[in-house]
């Protein structure tokens, strides 16, 4: 799997978006990037994922640059209950085999009134 | 809306002392997980379960661990002899297909070893 790069911490503004980067530099054609957060040792929860076009959905949008060799979260208008650690992940699909997730120090994000 | 269910939320045990945690997945899924945090730390993958046995594990996942999904409905670990080291938060995550996607945890059991 590609090794992941992430900021250790950021702050937003509430209301504001959170961009929150990656850089995926090795990442082969085949990986995904998968982002999930941590809230305050909560389990880990999914958040978006995508190939090489960009991706929205209720929770966020993904931008993965044209080389896909980095990308960047963005939560439109953070809220304080966005505040957590957020985990870029790039793995290969493997199909119905079960995948393990890898997490990596990912960045806590720190929404501030 | 269906949650991954864990149970204790905190459990201290002697330390040779065997523990069993448990988990409830969610009704309609296929695929578990247990992932373990220890304090400060990343969260690690220990196993993953499908169709009654082992389908991936980590060099965390040594003898001492075991899974057992005993009655289809619940999904257990268990620690034989536990150590001080085994002292983490334990995630237990389920999945109706293989996606990583969709591996939803639930909210953890903290393991105390004195």
């Amino acid at each position: 799997d590609a090794k992941t790069t992430q900021p250790p911490s950021m702050d937003c503004a509430e209301g504001r978006a959170a961009n929150l980067p990656c850089n995926h530099s090795t990442i082969s054609g085949n990986e995904y990037v998968y982002w999930y957060r941590q809230i305050h040792s909560q389990g880990p929860q999914y958040i978006i994922h995508g190939l090489k076009n960009n991706e929205t959905n209720e929770m966020a949008s993904l931008i993965i640059t044209e080389d896909r060799k980095s990308s960047t979260l963005i939560l439109p208008h953070a809220t304080l209950r966005d505040t957590a650690v957020y985990y870029c992940i790039v793995r290969v699909f493997f199909g119905n085999a079960g995948n393990m997730l890898t997490f990596g120090g990912g960045t806590r994000l720190m929404v501030k009134p | 809306e269906p949650e991954v269910t864990q149970t204790p939320s905190h459990q201290v045990t002697q330390m040779g002392q065997e523990v069993i945690l448990r988990c409830v997945p969610i009704s309609n899924h296929l695929y578990f997980y247990w992932y373990r945090q220890i304090l400060g730390q990343k969260v690690e993958f220990l196993v993953s379960f499908y169709n009654n046995e082992i389908s991936e594990k980590s060099e965390i996942f040594d003898d001492q661990f075991s899974v057992e999904r005993p009655d289809g409905s619940n999904f257990t670990l268990k620690i034989r002899s536990t150590k001080l080291e085994d002292s983490a938060m334990y995630f237990c995550a389920s999945g109706e297909t293989g996606l990583i996607y969709e591996q939803y945890f639930g909210p953890g059991t903290r393991l105390t070893v004195t």
